[in-house]
């Protein structure tokens, strides 16, 4: 069973374009709702994270909207430039020592010049 | 500072070989676990330890067994590799609180033929 879905797969924008990548989970005591970006060759790092007592949160171009009657979350990139292109993972978790973050499946962004 | 390292960075195994990847973390915190990363299918936890001393199975555990050596190094072996283990494997390491951040290393991309 998928806890956390992801869509879409990939996605491709023009520079100066808004992706929106959309996440949706099941289990309601999950309390952290992060983002994570992967380079080519790299490992996952954390780029914007919320937690359900907000409905959004906005670092820099990034923006996360969260609808917790709707069990879902997802990202905006505003002004999308050739830099932003990478795989992108929603996640989640319980807010407790130890628990693991459970992944969505990713997104591939492509964005072209 | 390095954060989370691994190694190798590379490995390629025939089938029925062992091997163990190693991860070690500098940030003193408290958990540590092991993802894999196949194409398509996100990042899937295979062990995790929440705490020096103590480990759990996640998502895809059989296959491998982990070591939780001391609170800086969480390694995991493969006793006898098929080619369905062929994936890139990332440690990561993370400390609850106000931020929750889990980090990863650069992860290892292992080939079993």
């Amino acid at each position: 069973q998928q806890q956390v879905k992801q869509s879409p797969q990939s996605l491709i924008v023009q520079k100066g374009g808004i992706p929106i990548i959309n996440c949706a989970y099941e289990n309601t005591a999950f309390d952290y709702f992060p983002w994570y970006q992967q380079f080519p060759g790299k490992g996952p790092a954390l780029l914007i994270a919320i937690r359900p007592d907000v409905s959004e949160k906005k670092e820099g171009r990034f923006t996360i909207s969260f609808n917790k009657s709707a069990k879902q979350f997802s990202l905006h990139i505003m002004d999308s430039q050739p830099g932003d292109s990478a795989t992108y993972f929603c996640a989640a978790s319980i807010n407790q020592a130890g628990t693991a973050l459970i992944f969505g499946k990713g997104t591939t962004l492509s964005v072209s010049s | 500072n390095a954060g989370v390292t691994q190694t190798p960075k590379f490995q390629v195994l025939k089938t029925g070989q062992s091997m163990t990847l190693q991860c070690a973390q500098d940030m003193n915190h408290n958990s540590m676990y092991w993802y894999r990363q196949d194409p398509g299918m996100g990042l899937r936890l295979i062990y995790y330890s929440a705490s020096e001393g103590t480990t759990d199975k996640g998502e895809v555990p059989n296959g491998y067994n982990v070591s939780r050596l001391n609170k800086r190094e969480f390694s995991l072996r493969l006793e006898s590799a098929a080619p369905s283990q062929t994936s890139v494997y990332f440690c990561a390491a993370r400390n609850s609180g106000s931020r929750d951040e889990q980090y990863f290393g650069p992860g290892t991309r292992l080939t079993v033929t």
